[in-house]
């Protein structure tokens, strides 16, 4: 268990639908990142959060919006979904934000079929 | 911008080192990283090394690092069975964004 919490594990829902997915950070870790793992285009970083404010955007679609809690969990929604949603979604956490990085952990994923 | 490549797969017999490779254009990278994902899990952290250092050693990891050629390898020796993996190549310029690599699949022959 490395400590960072997604839910849910499995997600099936259909085109044009909207999900919302969750991630608790790992205990005293500040900024929390969401990347996009899927078969063609490898591991994109969406977006980072650091205690509570937006602090980079990566390639995030304007349907994919995201926002980090008072309690530091964050959950990325997704709305009008397609096909090639379909994809791992993975959280990660570390401890600062703009220090040097010891690196992210990651949580065991969410993965998402859209059919 | 940033881009890290790497092979997507390599294959070896048990016992013997296994060497991935990666190839990244940020000149200005700080720290560089190998993450491994197995199976249904999440990407773990093996190890890292700063842009100042040429090698770095972990038991069976060996990372080495050419800052001219923008070359970052891991060596595994004596690889084993749970070595099978897909392996990430990594790199941050110091602020917390990280860019990965496409993955390596490690295939460990028994």
């Amino acid at each position: 268990d490395s400590g960072v919490t997604q839910t849910p594990k499995h997600l099936i829902t259909a085109t044009g639908q909207r999900v919302t997915l969750r991630c608790s950070p790992r205990s005293g870790d500040l900024s929390v990142y969401w990347y996009q793992q899927s078969l063609d285009q490898g591991l994109q970083f969406l977006i980072q959060y650091y205690n509570g404010e937006e602090r980079a955007k990566g390639n995030i679609l304007e349907r994919f919006s995201a926002q980090q809690f008072p309690d530091l969990h964050s959950e990325l929604n997704l709305s009008s979904l397609e096909l090639g949603d379909s994809a791992l979604y993975f959280c990660a956490s570390s401890p600062r934000d703009s220090s040097f990085n010891y690196g992210y952990t990651f949580g065991s994923g969410t993965r998402l079929t859209v059919v | 911008g940033e881009d890290v490549e790497q092979s997507l797969f390599l294959s070896v017999r048990e016992g013997d080192s296994s060497v991935i490779n990666c190839t990244y254009t940020d000149s200005s990278s700080t720290y560089l990283y190998w993450y491994k994902q197995e199976p249904g899990a999440g990407l773990q952290l093996l190890t890292y090394i700063f842009s100042n250092m040429d090698m770095k050693q972990d038991q069976r990891l060996t990372v080495l690092l050419n800052k001219k050629d923008k070359h970052l390898s891991l060596r595994i020796a004596d690889t084993q069975t749970g070595d099978s993996a897909i392996y990430f190549c990594a790199e941050s310029r110091g602020y917390q964004k990280v860019t990965f690599g496409t993955g390596t699949k490690l295939q460990v022959i028994p």
